[in-house]
């Protein structure tokens, strides 16, 4: 397809355990941020890839987020041994520019439960 | 301590009337400022954004009001139609970078027929 693709749509885990979310930008975006949004809640800016400089972390909130992404392609968001507060949704979006008129494309996101 | 709220969780106008999506920040330094429309089980899209050299920005049903010393923005809707129905944040930045804007926590639009 031709927006964003993140995968799984839907994952429920034990507390404890990794779990590993992906992102398929659209083609060409350089830039591709992940975010986090809690029931009720705006979105929260994680972290920001911009081609192959170094990632903009200054939004993960603890040392257990991490994410990857290969070039201008896939990204991964990591979450490692997972704590109930980490259940929300964890959406992508990538842009063409990161100026301030760069439209964000979102994907539909992945719903991460932690038990 | 929340840097952009929307005070109104929810809003249900009948179709054809005025909605009016209000949002009010604390930041003095933001100075862009967008709306993002959000259909349930989909991302969010971008609606419309406004700087804050301008007060107003039009594109058709969708008109955005800033009010920079009462830290004040508004989105109108004119007319309302059903498929406007849908959660409405409203994200600020202050920074070059749109996509590091902070949301506020939505308010979910009813439009009914």
């Amino acid at each position: 397809g031709a927006g964003v693709s993140q995968s799984p749509s839907n994952k429920v885990t034990e507390k404890g355990k990794d779990v590993e979310l992906r992102c398929d930008p659209i083609s060409g975006h350089t830039a591709l941020y992940w975010y986090r949004q809690r029931l009720g809640q705006g979105l929260e800016f994680l972290i920001y890839f911009q081609g192959n400089s170094a990632p903009d972390k200054s939004g993960l909130p603890s040392d257990r987020f991490s994410a990857e992404r290969t070039g201008e392609s896939v990204s991964t968001l990591t979450i490692q041994r997972t704590q109930q507060e980490d259940s929300a949704v964890y959406l992508c979006a990538s842009s063409l520019t990161s100026g301030i008129n760069g439209e964000l494309f979102f994907g539909e996101g992945s719903r991460l439960t932690v038990l | 301590d929340q840097q952009v709220k929307q005070n109104s969780p929810s809003l249900s106008v009948q179709e054809g009337r005025i909605s009016i999506l209000n949002c009010d920040y604390t930041n003095s330094m933001f100075d862009y400022f967008l709306w993002y429309k959000k259909y349930p089980a989909e991302g969010p899209t971008f609606l419309i954004s406004i700087s804050s050299i301008k007060d107003k920005n039009e594109d058709g049903r969708f008109t955005v009001f800033l009010n920079k010393s009462a830290k004040h923005l508004s989105l109108h809707i004119v007319p309302s139609q059903p498929g406007d129905s849908a959660v409405y944040f409203c994200a600020a930045s202050g920074d070059t970078n749109a996509g590091k804007s902070t949301f506020g926590d939505g308010t979910t639009l009813t439009v009914k027929p």
